[in-house]
């Protein structure tokens, strides 16, 4: 597609629910990353993608958190047993290999998660 | 451990007038690109300027130049003849060119240009 993709753009989910978020990437952008944005914070990494090589999970904060990347395309962010901590909006952005030092990531405009 | 610390939560600046964004950061890597991004209210985040750590020059994008203190570690962006549509969120990034290719951001500065 033209652009990173993001669905739903906002979630509502009762507390202890499980989510799925999932990402569309650029196509043919090989890594994939997942940010979380809280409120007066800055931008936290949860995980990455890159190709074939096993994820990069070292930001994932419990393991109510998971990802997955199919056919090296779409990813999901599953998150469990949701708290209201949890509350956020989760971005993703995706890059060719390499070019976060010369493009940088293209962003999706996130999903804001709610957490009642 | 790399950090990046904006210490200005919130500015403002009337129209056409020049305001600049503070970033500071801590890394014992020699190589890393150093960013500005944007995000309006839309939450897309967009690519302003980059720099390298390599290069003393100072980037320049348009309206958006960067004072790129390597010694300091110090990054500030200005933006000149500022405008309704610079009103967003900024953040500045680092990125070493070591390990994965993961940002490390700032926790931002909210600015809103006036009329």
């Amino acid at each position: 597609g033209a652009g990173v993709s993001q669905s739903p753009s906002n979630k509502v989910t009762e507390k202890g629910k499980d989510v799925e978020l999932r990402c569309d990437p650029i196509s043919g952008h090989t890594a994939l990353y997942w940010y979380r944005q809280s409120l007066g914070q800055g931008l936290e990494f949860l995980i990455y993608f890159q190709g074939n090589s096993a994820p990069d999970k070292s930001g994932l904060p419990s393991d109510r958190f998971s990802a997955e990347r199919t056919g090296g395309s779409v990813s999901t962010l599953t998150i469990q047993r949701t708290q209201q901590e949890d509350s956020a909006v989760y971005l993703c952005a995706s890059s060719l290999d390499g070019a976060p030092f010369t493009y940088g990531y293209t962003f999706g405009s996130g999903t804001r998660l709610t957490v009642v | 451990a790399q950090t990046v610390t904006q210490s200005q939560p919130e500015m403002s600046v009337q129209e056409a007038e020049t305001v600049t964004l503070s970033c500071t950061y801590d890394t014992s890597e020699s190589n890393y690109y150093l960013f500005w991004y944007k995000q309006p209210p839309s939450r897309q985040m967009i690519l302003v300027i980059r720099q390298e750590a390599y290069k003393q020059q100072n980037a320049t994008e348009n309206r958006f130049s960067v004072n790129f203190q390597k010694a300091a570690k110090s990054f500030s962006l200005k933006i000149s003849d500022s405008q309704l549509g610079d009103t967003a969120m900024y953040f500045c990034a680092f990125i070493s060119t070591s390990g994965t290719y993961k940002y490390i951001f700032g926790t931002g500065t909210r600015l809103k240009v006036l009329a």
